[in-house]
């Protein structure tokens, strides 16, 4: 089965410090999502990408956090400086981008589990 | 600006027993998706439902999409350990079709064996 694939699985960083996560959508999907999930927020849509171009990133604080698709096979959630409040579960999904091509829905990424101290 | 809401927001039953999740958005969705997340996992996609008054079934799953595609169900007949985790809906933020999927708080069942 094709897969999302996000890197890294875990990251324990200190405040202040750079964040890079990684995320390769499936092969042929055009549409790429972040969301973050915590307990207390649920799962939050960060940013939306469609053919690489973002559409929607209403829910990303943009003092520090980025999105970017530089290629079709690689999208990144970058956050600077860190902070211990930005502490979550961060997943990518991808999928097709209309209502005729989902009903394959969206495949989520295993997420990356960010802490910070 | 929009919101799905989900109740119960968490559900214990004793295995064999239903059990049935209710979504509400406060605006007329497009279509709605709906996804299942195990304890320590990703969300995993179910199903999705377009047309009003829509019913689909997946074995013991039923899903339904009210006539006024503002809210939806999911019921699950004669539960099993096999579907403990949390039940989101989701629908799109626009009615252009585009599906930034915006998600319902969830619903978390335990089954008790």
């Amino acid at each position: 089965d094709a897969r999302v694939t996000q890197t890294p699985r875990h990251k324990v960083t200190e405040m202040g410090q750079e964040v890079t996560m990684r995320c390769q959508p499936i092969l042929g999907h055009n549409t790429v999502f972040w969301y973050r999930q915590t307990m207390m927020q649920g799962l939050e849509l960060l940013a939306y990408f469609r053919n690489r171009a973002p559409l929607d990133d209403s829910g990303m604080p943009k003092d520090r956090f980025s999105a970017e698709m530089p290629d079709a096979t690689l999208a990144t959630l970058k956050i600077q400086p860190s902070e211990p409040r930005d502490s979550a579960v961060y997943f990518c999904a991808s999928g097709l981008d209309t209502l005729r091509d989902n009903q394959g829905g969206y495949t989520f990424g295993s997420g990356t589990r960010l802490t910070v101290v | 600006g929009q919101q799905v809401m989900q109740i119960p927001q968490y559900q214990h039953v004793q295995e064999g027993e239903d059990f049935t999740t209710y979504c509400n958005s406060s605006t007329t969705l497009s279509n709605i998706q709906w996804y299942k997340q195990r304890p320590g996992g990703h969300p995993v996609f179910l199903i999705q439902l377009v047309k009003s008054g829509e019913v689909k079934k997946q074995k013991r799953l039923t899903f339904q999409f009210g006539e006024a595609k503002k809210n939806s169900s999911l019921h699950i007949t004669a539960t099993q350990t096999t579907d403990v985790g949390t039940y989101f809906c989701a629908g799109p933020r626009s009615t252009t079709g585009a599906n930034n999927l915006f998600f319902g708080t969830g619903t978390r069942l335990t089954v008790i064996p």
